[in-house]
C-alpha cells in the first residue's frame, strides 16, 4: 500500500525537550514538505527538500531542524527553541516536476 | 511572496443544495491552484486542481472555475451530501515543485 506514514499520531514534549516526528513515504517521489497547522488556520511551510541532503526552510523554521539522509525519510525535530510547539504537524510529498501534494495523517504535538 | 484569501471560513447548507468556497491570490505568476478536503484528524487530501490555462474542470459534483484577471478561484459542491461536510483548503503556487500557499480554511457542515 503506496503512501506516507507519520508517527507517532499524539506526541507530548516536556519543557526544555527535543522532539521528533517521523516521516516515511513509499511513493518515490523527490520533495518532501512539512507543514504545521493551528485552527483556524491555513498550513504554514516549515522546511522542504526537493533532492537528498538538501533542504530549504520554509515561513516559520525557527525552533525546527530537518535532515533528509534518504529519499523516503523526512524527519522534524521540534527542539527546547520553540516556544509555543502546540500543534498539528502534516508531511507531505510531490513527485519532481508536478505540482500534487500528497499528505500524511499527521501528528498532534502537544505540551505536557 | 503569495498572498491566499480564502472565504467563508465556516459554511453550513442543507442536504442536496449547493456549497460555493472562493479564494483570491495576490501573485500573478501563479499558475496552478488545487483544492484540498481535510476530515476530522486525518491529512488533507486532492479533490481537484486547475491550472491557469483552464477556465473551468468539472469532476461529478465538485467543479472550479478561475478568473485570472480578477485572481480569483472558487469551488462548487453540487447535490451535497453529509459526508462532504469536512474542511476545504484552497492554495495556489506560481511554480512547479515550488511552495503552496494555502487559504484558511472553510469548515463546511452539511446538514441532513
Amino acid at each position: 500500500d503506496g503512501g506516507i506514514t507519520q508517527s507517532p499520531k499524539y506526541l507530548f514534549r516536556k519543557e526544555g525537550q527535543n522532539v521528533t516526528l517521523s516521516c516515511e513515504q513509499n511513493l518515490n517521489h523527490d520533495a518532501m514538505y512539512w507543514y504545521r497547522q493551528d485552527p483556524g488556520q491555513g498550513l504554514r511551510l516549515i522546511y522542504y527538500s526537493q533532492i537528498v541532503n538538501d533542504f530549504q526552510k520554509g515561513d516559520i523554521a525557527e525552533g525546527y531542524s530537518v535532515s533528509r539522509e534518504k529519499k523516503e525519510s523526512f524527519p522534524l525535530t521540534v527542539t527546547s527553541a520553540q516556544k509555543n510547539p502546540t500543534a498539528f504537524y502534516l508531511c507531505a510529498s510531490s513527485p519532481q516536476g508536478y505540482e500534487k501534494l500528497f499528505f500524511g495523517s499527521g501528528t498532534q504535538l502537544s505540551v505536557l | 511572496g503569495e498572498n491566499v484569501e480564502q472565504h467563508p471560513s465556516t459554511l453550513s447548507v442543507q442536504e442536496g443544495d449547493s456549497a460555493v468556497i472562493k479564494c483570491t491570490y495576490s501573485d500573478s505568476a501563479s499558475n496552478y491552484f488545487p483544492w484540498y478536503k481535510q476530515e476530522l484528524g486525518k491529512g488533507p487530501q486532492l479533490i481537484i486542481d486547475i491550472r491557469s490555462n483552464v477556465g473551468e474542470k468539472k469532476d461529478q459534483r465538485i467543479a472550479v472555475t478561475l478568473n485570472k484577471t480578477a485572481k480569483h478561484f472558487s469551488l462548487h459542491i453540487t447535490e451535497t451530501q453529509p459526508e462532504d461536510s469536512a474542511v476545504y483548503f484552497c492554495a495556489a503556487t506560481p511554480n512547479t515543485g515550488n511552495q503552496f500557499y494555502f487559504g484558511t480554511g472553510t469548515s463546511l457542515t452539511v446538514i441532513p
